[in-house]
């Protein structure tokens, strides 16, 4: 079975500086990863996945991904933050063997500061 | 525009009121799911959909019914609604299996079983 783990419940930065969100998974097998987003009053957006090749993802709105299998994580980063950034973001873990069920991390509130 | 449209966006009922959540999606997807989002808790799966008539439980079915009598729509039952189903509700479609490219999800239904 996977877990997902999400450290940081609510990360504020500041406009302009750059930002991590962290996460971390469990799984006994190989894994696809994504980043979901979600802005106030919406449903989830994927901004990213990784399904295999290069470690490093680019998504959309300036983020990006690396998976790092030995540490089992997948941190989202972006250079530099936008008012607009600010929502809840989920990673989530899918493993491939059994893709159809993907488990959810409990989210990362995103607060950009102006 | 390629959506998932849930119907309705908010919802208060009392305990033991039947009630129906709709789902339809317009991107011909074989995959649906519906899940349950909660504080700290993330994104649950109640049920899936592989496609008409195919329906299995998620991590979290106790207390729902689905159907799938159409391709495109993917309904969300609760025959007797208790106050720990008050939570707010998603429903997703994928091409595939959620796991491989990820969901199209929709806005949400908020529930307030009182």
């Amino acid at each position: 079975a996977q877990s997902v783990t999400q450290l940081d419940s609510q990360v504020p930065v500041f406009e302009e500086a750059p930002v991590e969100l962290r996460c971390n998974y469990s799984s006994s097998v190989s894994v696809y990863l994504f980043w979901y987003v979600q802005y106030p009053n919406q449903g989830l957006q994927l901004l990213l996945k990784y399904l295999s090749g290069s470690t490093l993802v680019k998504g959309i709105n300036g983020f990006e991904a690396e998976f790092n299998k030995s540490q089992t994580s997948f941190h989202l980063r972006k250079p530099s933050v936008h008012i607009s950034d600010t929502a809840e973001y989920f990673c989530a873990v899918s493993s491939k063997t059994s893709y159809d069920k993907v488990i959810f991390g409990p989210g990362t509130s995103l607060s950009v500061i102006p | 525009e390629a959506q998932v449209t849930q119907n309705p966006r908010y919802l208060i009922t009392v305990t033991g009121k039947k009630l129906t959540v709709t789902c339809s999606q317009n991107m011909n997807h074989e995959y649906m799911s519906w899940y349950r989002q909660d504080p700290g808790l993330g994104l649950r799966q109640i049920y899936y959909s592989m496609n008409v008539e195919v329906t299995d439980k998620g991590d979290v079915p106790e207390g729902y019914k689905v159907s799938r009598k159409e391709k495109r729509n993917f309904p969300l039952i609760l025959e007797s609604p208790s106050p720990n189903q008050t939570s707010l509700y998603f429903c997703a479609s994928s091409a595939s299996p959620g796991g491989l490219y990820g969901y199209t999800f929709g806005s949400g239904t908020r529930l307030t079983v009182v």
